[in-house]
């Protein structure tokens, strides 16, 4: 079945050591998103890939870094984890961006910081 | 600014209809879409609306005042499975989803 992975479904790190989430996708889709969603509020956009273009949303903080080094790949790299980064991260696709484009979304990487 | 209003907490019983409201400012409008997301869980779609009226599908069905800034979202027959939060989001005029915080949806026999 087409999908969307994440990797892994819980991750544990400490404050400030570096962390890696990971995304991959089958259903080829051009856009690749990034979300963090803390308990009980609405998903936030991170940044998003059209292809290899990158899009950083204005409130992202330079903390968060991402990769996408092919159609099926993405990355998402907190650099210096803070106990305010504990959240769920969702990773998602679309076909297209602009227009109606329904998001497919990963079952979620929650991250906790010790 | 944009802002995205729903209720957050609900409660329904077994077998009954529950209707989940949805009032939005945005700068601009591309459509509002409903999303199911189960606790711990990834959202998933349920519907897409851009042109005012009600859209069904099986026990869902969701509806659109544009004129209003307005939407709902409408279960019947609610099942223990339909607890969940459901997510209203609108694609604004540069094509950016603004997410609802959800409403969280309570189901008891």
């Amino acid at each position: 079945d087409a999908m969307v992975i994440q990797n892994p479904r819980y991750q544990v790190t400490q404050f400030g050591k570096p962390v890696t989430l990971s995304c991959s996708q089958t259903l080829n889709h051009n856009v690749m998103y990034w979300y963090q969603q803390k308990s009980s509020q609405a998903p936030k956009l991170l940044f998003h890939y059209y292809d290899k273009d990158f899009n950083n949303e204005a409130d992202t903080p330079d903390n968060f870094q991402s990769r996408r080094p092919n159609t099926s790949f993405c990355f998402l790299d907190i650099r210096s984890p803070g106990l305010g980064d504990a959240a769920m991260y969702l990773c998602a696709t679309s076909r297209g961006e602009g227009g109606y484009y329904e998001q497919y979304f990963g079952p979620g990487t929650r991250l906790t910081v010790t | 600014g944009q802002n995205i209003d729903q209720p957050t907490e609900m409660t329904a019983t077994e077998g009954a209809i529950v209707q989940i409201n949805c009032t939005y400012q945005t700068s601009g409008f591309n459509g509002l879409f409903w999303y199911q997301q189960h606790a711990g869980e990834a959202p998933t779609f349920l519907s897409y609306n851009v042109l005012d009226g009600l859209e069904e599908k099986g026990r869902f069905s969701s509806f659109l005042s544009r004129s209003k800034g307005y939407s709902y979202l409408l279960l019947k027959e609610l099942q223990m499975k339909d607890s969940a939060s459901y997510l209203c989001a609108v694609l604004d005029s540069n094509y950016q989803l603004i997410w609802g915080a959800g409403t969280k949806l309570i189901i008891k026999p």
